[in-house]
């Protein structure tokens, strides 16, 4: 089944303790990008990556870190959470850039 | 730098009505797409159309794009409990307006339908 996983679906954490969302596709997407999603502010780009090794900050790249060393997979790096960044997040993937996405299932942040 | 904008903001309707959400956005685009979220859940893909298209149909789906007036709406007919959802519109920018943003969402429009 063509999907987009996301693991943790749920995570709660401490101030400053690293952690990692993975994103992985299995449809051989060249485009990966991950999103936030806060209440009144809709969905917010934080990194998007072309291809292999190609990544570029969105909107909201500030505390984040990605990296694209194989194409289906797509990890999000909070090195230093902070409460700020208690949002639920989504990976996305498209077969390029400016086609349809295809949506993860979320995985909700809560920093404390 | 927000690029795409919903209205209404909710929109609240009877089972069997027509529903039209609106989206606005700022500079050029190469396409327009629409997505719906069940509540807390990913983001599913409706319809896209491209900058050079005026309208587009799927099932009780209608998209219409004016690239003059920078706006594109979204009808749904003959609506229906399952509709019940949050619908976003989604821009990709041209150059050299892009902010850094290579995708871009408004803040959805939350339709219920009602039995």
């Amino acid at each position: 089944e063509a999907q987009v996983t996301q693991n943790p679906r749920y995570l709660i954490t401490v101030t400053g303790k690293k952690l990692t969302v993975t994103c992985s596709q299995n449809m051989n997407h060249e485009y990966m990008s991950w999103y936030r999603q806060d209440p009144g502010l809709g969905l917010r780009q934080i990194y998007y990556s072309m291809n292999v090794e190609v990544t570029d900050k969105g909107d909201v790249p500030e505390g984040y870190k990605v990296s694209r060393k194989e194409k289906r997979n797509f990890p999000l790096i909070l090195e230093s959470p902070s409460p700020n960044q208690t949002s639920l997040y989504f990976c996305a993937s498209s077969p390029r850039t400016g086609y349809e996405q295809y949506f993860g299932p979320g995985t909700r942040l809560t920093v404390t | 730098s927000q690029q795409g904008e919903e209205d209404p903001q909710a929109l609240s309707i009877q089972e069997g009505e027509n529903a039209t959400m609106n989206c606005s956005y700022k500079t050029s685009i190469n396409n327009l797409q629409w997505y719906r979220q069940n509540s807390g859940r990913g983001l599913v893909h409706l319809i896209l159309i491209r900058s050079n298209e005026r309208e587009k149909h799927s099932g009780r789906l209608r998209v219409t794009l004016d690239t003059s007036k920078k706006s594109s709406s979204l009808l749904i007919t003959a609506s229906r409990a399952a509709d019940t959802a949050s619908y976003f519109c989604a821009t990709d920018p041209q150059p050299p307006d892009n902010y850094g943003q290579n995708f871009v969402f408004g803040p959805g429009t939350r339709l219920s339908v009602l039995p």
